[in-house]
């Protein structure tokens, strides 16, 4: 399975945009990209989930060049309320079978200050 | 409900009790897995499900924890002989099949806080 990397922390500012980078050099050809965030004494809650190039929905892009040997979560003009862990995680589209262990890292602890 | 149980919420034990841990899926999901998160960490994968048998058990860290579900809806975490290592948050999550990998995404529970004392 392969591993992720990102940075422990990242701090930023209400209003700018966030950028937060996640390793996966061994990524496997089946293997999707997966971004969750985490708040206090919460679950894991789904971001976005992409493959290749570019993915876009309401609240963040993904960004995944051609080697897929990395990945960029894009936070617009980030507020208060997006304080949070974020996870990089990837996995097959068959993970649900012999992969089925989703590997979680430490994530990303983003703080966002006024 | 719309999204994933997990009773109880919090769960204080002694050590050496016997402990379950309850996970109320979505509706309609197939799969579902079992996270152990401690404080600092990420969450730690113990045991995922498709349908009514364990797919892979893989993460389960001794033989003192076992999970079953046994109707391929809720499934019950059974954690033997208690011990203070065991003081996590222990998180559930469904997904609509196992193609979730590909095209989908793993919906959480807000966990079920385990302390062993």
């Amino acid at each position: 399975l392969a591993k992720t990397t990102q940075p422990i922390s990242m701090d930023s500012y209400e209003g700018q945009e966030v950028n937060i980078t996640c390793s996966h050099n061994n990524i496997a050809t089946n293997d999707y990209i997966t971004w969750y965030q985490q708040f206090p004494s919460q679950g894991p809650r789904f971001i976005i989930q992409g493959y290749k190039t570019k993915v876009t929905n309401e609240v963040a892009s993904l960004f995944i060049p051609a080697d897929r040997k990395s990945s960029t979560l894009s936070l617009p003009r980030v507020s208060l309320s997006d304080t949070a862990v974020y996870y990089c995680l990837v996995g097959g589209p068959n993970y649900g079978g012999s992969q089925g262990n989703l590997i979680f890292g430490k994530g990303t602890k983003l703080s966002v200050k006024p | 409900g719309a999204g994933v149980s997990q009773t109880p919420s919090n769960k204080v034990t002694e050590k050496g009790k016997y402990v379950e841990l309850r996970c109320d899926p979505i509706s309609g999901h197939t799969a579902l897995y079992w996270y152990r998160q401690s404080l600092g960490q990420g969450p730690e994968f113990l045991i995922y499900f498709q349908g009514t048998g364990a797919a892979d058990d893989s993460g389960l860290p001794n033989d003192r924890f076992f999970a079953v579900r046994p109707e391929g809806s809720v499934s019950t975490l059974k954690i033997q002989r208690t011990e203070r290592g065991d003081s996590a948050v222990y998180l559930c999550a469904s997904s609509l099949n196992s193609l979730a990998g590909g095209s989908g995404e793993l919906f959480f529970g807000e966990g079920s806080r385990l302390t062993v004392l």
